[in-house]
């Protein structure tokens, strides 16, 4: 059963700084790994998406990279900014259209 | 294009009652996803249709069912609500899904269901 973990579950930084969020999972066998950002009391929007043969991914100021033999996925998030506050998910993907998520990391960023 | 649409955004129930969910997908996605999640479990993985079968199910008793119309829409039921059935639910739309090429999956804004 794919269990997967981020780390730091919170993270508060002041505004310009360069960060990194980790995500890790159990089971390298996944299709792919996507990285969503979610307001309190809202959806998810999807930041990035990595196909299991990828190694990273870029948009913007993000970059995600996957590395399915130590089951690691990094979101690196250049010069954050106070908009960029929210919860950030990982999640696999497994057969069948089913994702599983970790429990996400609360990142504030302070003005 | 427009986004995944939920119906209704916020629901209030009673214990015992029954409730039903709509996700309307992004126009041409034939897959339906669904998803509760709540502050103590996060987000965990409900069911999967495509193309009106459902292929893939999550660890939930069967009072939560579903099903996906021609159209690609799905509903989502929950039968003799619990109290610890109150959580946001959330259903997400893919492109395919019947092949190998696995696409990106979008969400909708949720279903807020509390139950009294």
């Amino acid at each position: 059963k794919q269990e997967v973990t981020q780390i730091p579950a919170a993270l508060s930084v002041p505004e310009g700084e360069n960060l990194v969020l980790n995500c890790s999972f159990t089971d390298s066998a996944i299709y792919n790994l996507q990285w969503f950002r979610q307001d309190p009391g809202k959806g998810l929007t999807s930041l990035l998406l990595i196909q299991s043969s990828q190694r990273e991914q870029t948009s913007g100021r993000l970059n995600a990279s996957l590395d399915k033999s130590s089951g690691r996925s990094t979101l690196y998030i250049a010069a954050s900014q106070p908009g960029d506050s929210a919860t950030y998910l990982c999640a696999t993907m497994e057969y069948g259209n089913k994702l599983v998520f970790g429990a996400g990391t609360i990142l504030r960023v302070k003005s | 294009k427009a986004g995944v649409t939920q119906t209704p955004r916020y629901l209030i129930k009673t214990r015992g009652q029954q409730v039903t969910l709509s996700c309307s997908p992004i126009s041409g996605h034939r897959s339906v996803s669904w998803y509760q999640q709540t502050p103590g479990q996060g987000l965990q993985f409900l069911f999967e249709y495509f193309s009106e079968t459902q292929r893939n199910k999550g660890n939930f008793p069967g009072r939560f069912s579903g099903r996906q119309f021609s159209n690609s829409r799905s509903e989502m039921n929950v039968s003799t609500l619990e109290l610890g059935d109150s959580a946001l639910y959330l259903c997400a739309s893919t492109q395919r899904g019947g092949d190998r090429v696995i696409h990106e999956q979008f969400f909708g804004p949720g279903t807020r269901l509390t139950v009294l």
